[in-house]
């Protein structure tokens, strides 16, 4: 069963737009969240992370909200570049567990 | 730069071979992770490991096998290859905190 969900598997947003991808989770134990980014060929690549301590958590123009009620996170790219074009993956840990659970990814794409 | 380091980027083999994947991390981290990403999917843990000789079963662990004699060495056996193993996979490693992974540039494998 997924405990973490992806549900829009593909996102297409103009340069210079804000992106939202949007991640759900059912496991109420969670606590630590990421979000990688991932290129074909390549590993995924860590971009930014949130604790449960926290609803907001920013990075340039990257910021993570976690809206725990909903068990919910979403990530919000602002301004969107063509180089932002990529497949990103939310992941989550719970305090007692040793592994990360990733979603199933949403594939971005910037259209210059 | 700290790095893990997949051994081969493409593989082709055919069925019912031996298949040895292997991962190296330089990071002295603690913990090591395979996975296997497929489209639709993402990424599921196959198998992890919390320090040399242990392993623990992931998601899927069905057809493979595992094998830590060193702390930075971590390889995935596929003791049978089947067409069903063509994917790519991941190699990730992480501290005993597991605040995050450091993820190779995988392996796309075909099984022929």
């Amino acid at each position: 069963d997924q405990q973490v969900k992806q549900n829009s598997p593909s996102l297409s947003v103009q340069e210079g737009r804000i992106s939202i991808l949007n991640c759900d989770y059912t496991n109420s134990m969670f606590d630590y969240f990421l979000w990688y980014k991932k290129y074909p060929a390549e590993g995924p690549t860590f971009l930014i992370s949130i604790s449960s301590i926290k609803d907001k958590n920013e990075d340039g123009r990257f910021t993570v909200f976690l809206n725990k009620s909903a068990k919910h996170l979403s990530l919000h790219i602002v301004p969107s570049q063509p180089g932002d074009s990529a497949v990103y993956f939310c992941a989550a840990r719970s305090y007692t567990g040793n592994q990360f659970y990733f979603g199933t990814g949403t594939s971005l794409t910037v259209i210059p | 730069d700290v790095k893990v380091t997949q051994s081969s980027r493409y593989l082709v083999k055919r069925t019912g071979e031996k298949v040895f994947l292997e991962c190296v991390q330089d990071m002295d981290h603690e913990n090591m992770f395979w996975y296997r990403q497929d489209p639709g999917l993402g990424l599921r843990l196959i198998y992890f490991s919390y320090d040399v000789k242990m392993k623990e079963k992931g998601d899927i662990p069905e057809g493979y096998s595992v094998s830590r004699e060193k702390k930075e060495r971590f390889s995935l056996i596929l003791e049978s290859a089947s067409t069903n193993q063509t994917s790519m996979y991941l190699c990730a490693s992480s501290l005993l905190g597991n605040y995050g992974y450091t993820f190779g540039s995988g392996t796309r494998l075909t099984v022929v």
